[in-house]
């Protein structure tokens, strides 16, 4: 595997569900991304975990759980969706240095197309 | 509220011609800015970073920063019928210099 990596591709959960997204990049990399896109939406930023520590939450629901077990996996958590957290997910990463002042480029997963019914 | 502004187009060139896409940006102290292109059903792709004032050249892609004017842009010559796809302008903001990206432009290019 390169690059990042995200499964499901695709996913219909029902309301009452409970669902994870995983995510793994294998870039060496030591920060990474969740984002939501929506149509005619930009890219929401959603949770950071740089150096394995949450920078980072949007706020963002509770009904989305993050979590980081260590600098290559990324996972989040979903229960008790409603219809309009259909969307995109993606995955990102990125190799940054505490105190570094221009954060370096991210790379994105091919995403999890997710579906609330 | 860091804002990223793009127009969402579509906008039509045809193939072989020069495509101009623009990016205007509120943060003013933004650092660091990129250009992905994202295909339909795709995930965004980086194409460009640029970090400082001036043109940063790659192959057939062109990117423009004027920090001044608080103005990204990516030119693509001789666009071909796969750069047909949605460019999304993202720039570094907030306390944590997170990225923050525009609605995207929407290219076509015409054969």
């Amino acid at each position: 595997e390169t690059g990042v990596t995200q499964t499901p591709r695709h996913l219909v959960m029902g309301m009452t569900n409970k669902k994870s997204l995983k995510c793994e990049q294998h870039l060496g990399h030591n920060a990474m991304y969740w984002y939501k896109q929506s149509a005619k939406k930009p890219l929401e930023l959603m949770f950071v975990y740089n150096f394995k520590e949450q920078t980072e939450n949007n706020s963002v629901p509770s009904r989305f759980s993050p979590e980081c077990p260590n600098s290559s996996h990324l996972f989040l958590h979903l229960h008790t969706l409603q219809p309009e957290d259909s969307a995109l997910y993606l995955c990102a990463s990125s190799q940054d240095r505490r105190g570094r002042s221009a954060p370096s480029e991210q790379y994105f997963g091919p995403g999890t197309r997710l579906t609330v019914t | 509220q860091k804002e990223v502004e793009q127009n969402s187009g579509p906008l039509s060139v045809p193939e072989g011609a020069i495509a101009s896409l623009n990016c205007t940006y509120s943060d003013r102290v933004s650092q660091s800015f990129f250009w992905y292109r994202q295909y339909s059903g795709k995930s965004p792709e980086l194409i460009m970073s640029i970090y400082s004032n001036g043109d940063k050249e790659d192959g057939r892609f062109t990117a423009q920063l004027n920090k001044a004017s608080q103005y990204v842009s990516l030119l693509i010559r001789d666009s071909q019928p796969s750069d047909s796809a949605t460019y999304l302008c993202a720039v570094t903001g907030g306390s944590q210099g997170n990225l923050i990206f525009g609605k995207g432009t929407k290219l076509s290019v015409k054969p």
